[in-house]
């Protein structure tokens, strides 16, 4: 792997439907990042991780959960989806310590709930 | 509350110049960013401004007055391959991004 992945990369999911997106970052950026992308809207942050065994709720957290088991990992669950969780999914990670705290994204997953 | 505004699109004809403007009111300023994002695909790193000036990188450069709340970025020799939507974001004091909705710049021949 080079960078960071998202899987899948497209899903349509019944509502009330339990639902994981992974990510996997072989960077060994110390954090991570969960957003959503919606139309006409700026990014919008769902979870953060600073630290693998650390989690935080970002703007928009209702409905999602996160864990971080370890560095590369940072999966974001939907425990009962819901149409207004329709949208495209991206993961993020940054190194806090390069001294700009950049932010790389994966490739995105695109949801759809019905 | 936080604020990042950008125009939401942009014309501007091949080989020419084009300046998109980004203002933002922000708790705190730890860094101003610019990603660009082509359609259907992830955003990806450009620019990242934190003190005040000019910072050029190649055909693209960032400007960014804290005093103001501004920033820009300058496209020169427009290509075709740059259409595509430019996202500006800032790092507050919590060192979260807040992210501007992004503005589409389209690329006439």
């Amino acid at each position: 792997i080079a960078g960071i992945t998202q899987a899948p990369t497209s899903q349509i999911l019944a509502a009330g439907r339990r639902m994981t997106l992974r990510c996997t970052q072989d960077m060994r950026h110390n954090a991570m990042y969960w957003y959503r992308q919606d139309l006409g809207l700026g990014l919008r942050l769902i979870h953060y991780s600073n630290t693998a065994g650390t989690t935080g709720k970002g703007e928009v957290p209702d409905g999602y959960s996160v864990s971080r088991a370890n560095t590369d990992d940072f999966p974001l669950t939907l425990a009962s989806a819901v149409p207004s969780q329709t949208s495209v999914y991206f993961c993020a990670s940054s190194d806090q310590l390069d001294g700009t705290d950049t932010q790389y994204f994966g490739p995105g997953t695109r949801l759809t709930v019905l | 509350g936080q604020n990042i505004d950008q125009p939401t699109e942009m014309t501007a004809t091949e080989g020419a110049i084009v300046q998109i403007n980004c203002t933002y009111q922000t708790s705190g300023f730890n860094g101003l960013f610019w990603y660009q994002q082509h359609a259907g695909e992830a955003p990806t790193f450009l620019s990242y401004n934190v003190l005040d000036g000019l910072e050029e990188k190649g055909r693209f450069s960032s400007f960014l007055s804290r005093s103001k709340g501004y920033s820009y970025l300058l496209l020169k020799e427009l290509q075709m391959k740059d259409s595509a939507s430019y996202l500006c974001a800032v790092m507050d004091s919590n060192y979260q991004l807040i992210w501007g909705a992004g503005t589409k710049l389209i690329i006439k021949p």
